[in-house]
């Protein structure tokens, strides 16, 4: 088993909708990460997480400490929003990330 | 984009042959770092770098090298390419490590034939 599990792996919506994308993590953490990767390559930094919640613009992220869980949620989605979705982890131990094999979203206009 | 640079972007070498990758950062940032993507696995972590000349192996290190003797440069060498060494390589970094923002480099594609 991972030590990052997403789900889903692939996601197909309607411009609109109201999307979440969800991972769980079985090792004890200081920080989750949530990044975007637009094809093509470039992955950029969305959110650091070590508590609570955050948002920013149509995106919102939280995080349950306890059960070990984290989601990102798409607001009223746009086929700009497609993208591979990718959480990682910072363990408490030191500096390394272990990421998901993150969640490939297609918004269709 | 935090003024990370990664050269080449995209290479095909032959098997058998050293390649070296670099990653080139403006903002003296401590912690570097190299992983590849490839389909199903996600990102891995090859080496990672805490400063000049302190390096250590990450998960997939077999058959990479790393080298760092300024802060804004951390170098990838495949010392010998293998086709199993095909993959998409990206140069991040971070101010204090797993606890901060990450940024990452644009990438490079290695074709090992």
């Amino acid at each position: 088993k991972n030590e990052v599990e997403q789900s889903p792996q692939n996601l197909t919506a309607q411009e609109g909708e109201f999307i979440t994308i969800n991972c769980s993590y079985s090792v004890g953490i200081s920080a989750l990460h949530w990044l975007q990767q637009h094809p093509g390559g470039g992955i950029v930094s969305l959110f650091m997480l070590s508590s609570g919640k955050k948002k920013h613009g149509r995106l919102i992220a939280t995080i349950n400490i306890q059960e070990k869980h984290s989601s990102l949620h798409i607001t009223a989605s746009h086929p700009r929003d497609s993208a591979v979705y990718i959480c990682a982890v910072g363990g408490t131990s030191g500096s390394r990330l272990t990421f998901g094999e993150g969640t490939q979203l297609t918004v269709n206009p | 984009d935090a003024g990370i640079t990664q050269s080449p972007r995209h290479k095909v070498t032959e098997t058998g042959t050293p390649v070296t990758l670099r990653c080139h950062q403006t903002e003296n940032h401590r912690y570097m770092y190299w992983y590849r993507q490839d389909p199903g696995h996600g990102l891995r972590l090859i080496h990672y770098s805490y400063g000049v000349k302190d390096t250590d192996k990450g998960e997939v290190s077999d058959g990479y090298s790393v080298s760092r003797s300024k802060t804004e440069d951390f170098l990838l060498t495949l010392e010998s390419a293998t086709s199993s060494q095909t993959s998409v390589y990206f140069c991040a970094i971070s101010v204090t490590g797993a606890g901060n923002t990450i940024y990452f480099g644009e990438g490079s594609w290695l074709t090992v034939v």
